[in-house]
């Protein structure tokens, strides 16, 4: 299996833009996550996809955020009208069973 | 609220030398997984260990162990004869069973290796 990949790993914005992530899973995992990663801190949860249901979301996430896994493979994660506290590494995992979760190598983004 | 804690910012450790890491966690579940997940610097984050709480027999993979307290909701985390490949963030994280999927993790813990 290849891993779970993330495009871009790196975003620089100015303040107000909307930016878009993209995760891809492992192939044949059904449950994606989405993170998010400050300095110094631990991942926080955002939300849950179970293929295309979004099953949860975080109060994290504001309306300026929106998710999406269209046909349940690939997901977007849409960050409108960006703030600098959106600074944030975002980090994007997937897995076939609850048991483990494999993490993508993130996209850090800086809102400037 | 479930809640994580690890309590030591910051380790460092002689090569070859084992090292315990602590975590503390909170809920009022019977039944979770824990887990010990690490960060290498600029790298992804990959599982080192899980604890199924049902099980009383404490988790070992390779030089890394835990030792699981349930009744004190402790979860360390013992690396063995590190190893200058072992230096990362280490995250302890707690996960409901049967119920959502999210992890809940601590703050974390960065882990020196000194040669």
């Amino acid at each position: 299996d290849t891993g779970v990949s993330q495009d871009p790993r790196h975003k620089i914005t100015k303040r107000g833009q909307n930016v878009t992530f993209r995760c891809d899973p492992i192939s044949e995992h059904n449950r994606l996550y989405w993170y998010r990663q400050t300095l110094g801190q631990g991942p926080e949860f955002l939300t849950y996809f179970q293929n295309e249901a979004q099953l949860e979301k975080s109060r994290l996430l504001s309306d300026r955020f929106s998710a999406e896994r269209p046909k349940g493979s690939f997901s977007t994660l849409e960050i409108q009208r960006t703030e600098q506290g959106d600074s944030a590494m975002y980090l994007c995992a997937s897995s076939r069973t609850p048991l483990e979760q494999y993490f993508g190598p993130g996209t850090r983004l800086t809102v400037t | 609220a479930q809640t994580v804690t690890q309590s030591q910012p910051e380790m460092s450790v002689q090569e070859a030398e084992t090292v315990t890491l602590s975590c503390t966690y909170d809920t009022s579940e019977s039944d979770y997984y824990l887990f010990w997940y690490k960060q290498p610097p600029s790298r992804q984050m990959i599982l080192v260990i899980r604890q199924e709480a049902y099980k009383q027999q404490n988790a070992t993979e390779n030089r890394f162990s835990v030792n699981f307290q349930k009744a004190a909701k402790s979860f360390s985390l013992k690396i063995s004869d590190s190893q200058l490949g072992d230096a990362a963030m280490y995250f302890c994280a707690y996960r409901r069973v049967n119920r959502d999927d999210k992890i809940i993790f601590g703050k974390g813990t960065r882990l020196h290796i000194l040669p």
